[in-house]
């Protein structure tokens, strides 16, 4: 059965570094997304991207991040100076079509700052 | 804005007991709803769904029911495990092409042999 698989599972880095979370979407979805969840909250929306270009962002998605789709497979999350509030897990999820509301969640990478 | 209201945890039951953690929403128009359950160290695992009024949503002994009348999708089920020891989030997603989803707090959940 396809899946999204994000990489890495675990980052750990420095505060102020720059870090790239990647996640491939399943193969034939349309529509692409961020999520984080610190520990022990809920899940919460960073942004959504469609047709090569952000669909809607929330207010944690500033300046800080952003995405890419850079080869037609690899869906990726950029945090340029990380700040010790962004340690948490982030999901990607991937969704096939406008009229399908399912959206598939990979596992998650945490990312720990230190 | 959309909002998912969850009940407070956390729950603890005993095995077999029977379950009800309560979801309320808000939202505009008629979003789709979920259930995602998460294991400890684990991501988010689709339990069941619902996509319109009066649709019942089901899985692993779980049911949901999509009540448009009382803006709810509460999760039940008649028998607990140990197993079903985890995290419940109730979430909304709307047909739109940003389609994004919106997660209640989540419900942890204990079940003790």
């Amino acid at each position: 059965e396809p899946e999204v698989t994000q990489t890495p599972s675990h980052q750990v880095t420095q505060m102020g570094q720059e870090v790239i979370l990647r996640c491939v979407p399943i193969s034939n979805h349309l529509y692409f997304y961020w999520y984080r969840q610190i520990l022990g909250q809920k899940v919460e929306f960073l942004v959504s991207f469609y047709n090569n270009e952000i669909s809607e962002k929330s207010e944690i998605f500033d300046d800080q991040f952003s995405v890419e789709r850079p080869d037609g497979s690899n869906f990726t999350l950029k945090i340029r100076s990380t700040k010790l509030e962004d340690s948490a897990m982030y999901f990607c999820a991937s969704r096939e079509r406008p009229s399908y509301n399912e959206q598939f969640f990979g596992p998650g990478t945490r990312l720990t700052v230190l | 804005g959309d909002s998912v209201t969850q009940m407070e945890g956390p729950v603890t039951l005993s095995e077999e007991a029977f379950l009800t953690i309560n979801c309320t929403y808000t939202a505009t128009g008629y979003p789709s709803l979920f259930w995602y359950v998460q294991y400890p160290g684990e991501g988010l695992q689709l339990l069941l769904k619902a996509t319109k009024a009066d649709d019942k949503g089901s899985n692993k002994g779980f049911e949901a029911t999509y009540r448009k009348e009382t803006t709810s999708f509460h999760l039940e089920k008649g028998s607990v495990q140990v197993s079903d020891s985890a995290v419940y989030f109730c979430a909304l997603t709307h047909l739109t092409n940003a389609g994004k989803s919106t997660f209640g707090d989540g419900t942890t959940l204990t079940v003790k042999p």
